[in-house]
């Protein structure tokens, strides 16, 4: 079992609606989630961190997190073009674990 | 965040050869971390670097294949020795900053071994 796993992709939205990306995690003991854009050609870009279960909200994203199923997910909500990129979770257990990516396409 | 610059941007080498990539943050940190990411690939975590210690490397990945330097708090190296063409991937440097150490990435450099 891997120790974060994401469905690749890709994932297709239209324009204006709500993408949902996902991501569990093995490691009980993680202690911080991050998710990070990452648009091709270009390194990967910190957007969203959570640590306690719940939801966090910053304008259009929203990262939820579940310790009870070791699930954290990002909510994109008013999608637009410029989102397409792929999307990583990384989960901190002692170093920084990272998923393989889950590709986003929002089509106009 | 942090502004941090890698040198180069990109390279083409020949295999046998070795390639040193730099790193530079705008300010101090303790720890530097280098990742690899491979075509298609998530990011793996190469090693750390501490200031005024050997570097700890990841399951995989030893010194003599890629020798790290930290001579101060804002600078880093990274060397991948004797290249060989499964070394093309982008190479990237991050710091960590803030109450939960998030980690910033540089812009990474892109390395093709012919």
């Amino acid at each position: 079992q891997k120790e974060v796993e994401q469905n690749s992709g890709p994932l297709s939205v239209p324009e204006g609606a709500i993408a949902s990306l996902n991501c569990t995690y093995s490691d009980r003991g993680s202690q911080s989630f991050f998710w990070y854009r990452q648009y091709s050609g270009k390194s990967p870009e910190l957007i969203m961190f959570i640590y306690s279960n719940g939801d966090k909200e910053d304008g259009r994203f929203t990262a939820q997190l579940n310790k009870a199923s070791q699930y954290v997910s990002l909510l994109i909500r008013d999608s637009q073009p410029s989102d397409s990129a792929t999307y990583l979770c990384a989960v901190r257990t002692g170093k920084l674990i990272f998923g393989q990516g889950t590709e986003l396409s929002v089509k106009p | 965040s942090a502004v941090i610059s890698q040198k180069p941007s990109r390279d083409i080498c020949q295999r046998g050869t070795s390639l040193t990539i730099q790193c530079q943050v705008d300010s101090q940190v303790t720890m530097m971390f280098w990742y690899r990411q491979q075509p298609g690939q998530s990011l793996t975590l190469i090693a750390t670097a501490n200031q005024g210690s050997e570097a700890t490397y990841e399951s995989g990945f030893v010194i003599d294949k890629f020798p790290i330097s930290r001579p101060n708090l804002t600078f880093s190296t990274l060397t991948v020795s004797n290249m060989s063409p499964e070394d093309s991937s982008i190479y990237l440097c991050s710091v960590e900053r803030g109450n939960y150490n998030e980690q910033f990435f540089g812009p990474g450099t892109r390395l093709t071994v012919l």
